[in-house]
């Protein structure tokens, strides 16, 4: 099955500075690509996807870049904000199998 | 609107209970998820739901978990004979279209702490 490897698994950055978290994936197959961000207490939260015909997708201060061939994925926050800290999780899925990263905590710090 | 939403949001229940979770997706979602979360890890896939049907329960780690969805709403994960290892936050989550390749919307989790 699908194995997704998430790194750092803790980050910390000052207030507007850019923080990027990587992620890398097994399986060629896999078509979908989430990012979920999870603040204490509460379930995560969908923030941005990717789909495997698509290379980059930006929404705001974020955005997602995918390199099918290399199998890997990143989440970029540009201008990070103490709002942006939480635990960030990268997903990747094929069919009815979707796999989480492990996470990054992501500290800015103001 | 509302979003999905998981009552109890903690529940500690002892060894060798019975123990049930529930999940009330967002409204007019067909798909339904229950995932499992232990500390410091990412969501682990339990059991999906297209409608009523269970379309893939192959995270279900044993026969002692359950879960029903019978009207297509509203859905139950059933643990049974619990046991410390069970311990973990259980999310629901829902989407407007089935299968993994499409936005999952979670609800706040339930905390399961089996003593």
């Amino acid at each position: 099955g699908e194995n997704v490897e998430q790194h750092p698994s803790t980050l910390s950055v000052q207030e507007g500075d850019s923080a990027v978290i990587k992620c890398t994936y097994s399986d060629s197959a896999s078509n979908y690509f989430p990012w979920y961000k999870q603040e204490l207490g509460k379930g995560p939260q969908l923030i941005i996807d990717i789909r495997s015909n698509v290379g980059e997708k930006k929404d705001q201060r974020i955005a997602v870049t995918l390199n099918k061939t290399a199998k890997h994925f990143s989440l970029h926050i540009t201008e990070t904000q103490p709002e942006d800290s939480a635990v960030y999780f990268c997903a990747a899925s094929i069919a009815n199998d979707m796999r989480f990263g492990a996470g990054t905590r992501l500290t800015v710090k103001p | 609107g509302a979003g999905v939403s998981q009552t109890p949001s903690n529940k500690v229940t002892e060894k060798g209970k019975y123990v049930e979770l529930r999940c009330d997706p967002i409204s007019g979602h067909t798909a339904l998820y229950w995932y499992r979360q232990s500390l410091g890890q990412g969501p682990e896939f339990l059991i999906y739901f297209q409608g009523t049907g269970a379309a893939d329960d192959s995270g279900l780690p044993n026969d002692r978990f359950f879960a029903v969805r019978p009207e297509g709403s509203v859905s139950t994960l059933k643990i049974q004979r619990t046991e410390r290892g069970d311990s973990a936050v259980y999310l629901c989550a829902s989407s407007p279209r089935g299968g993994m390749s499409y936005e999952q919307y979670f609800g706040p989790g339930t905390r399961l702490t089996v003593t």
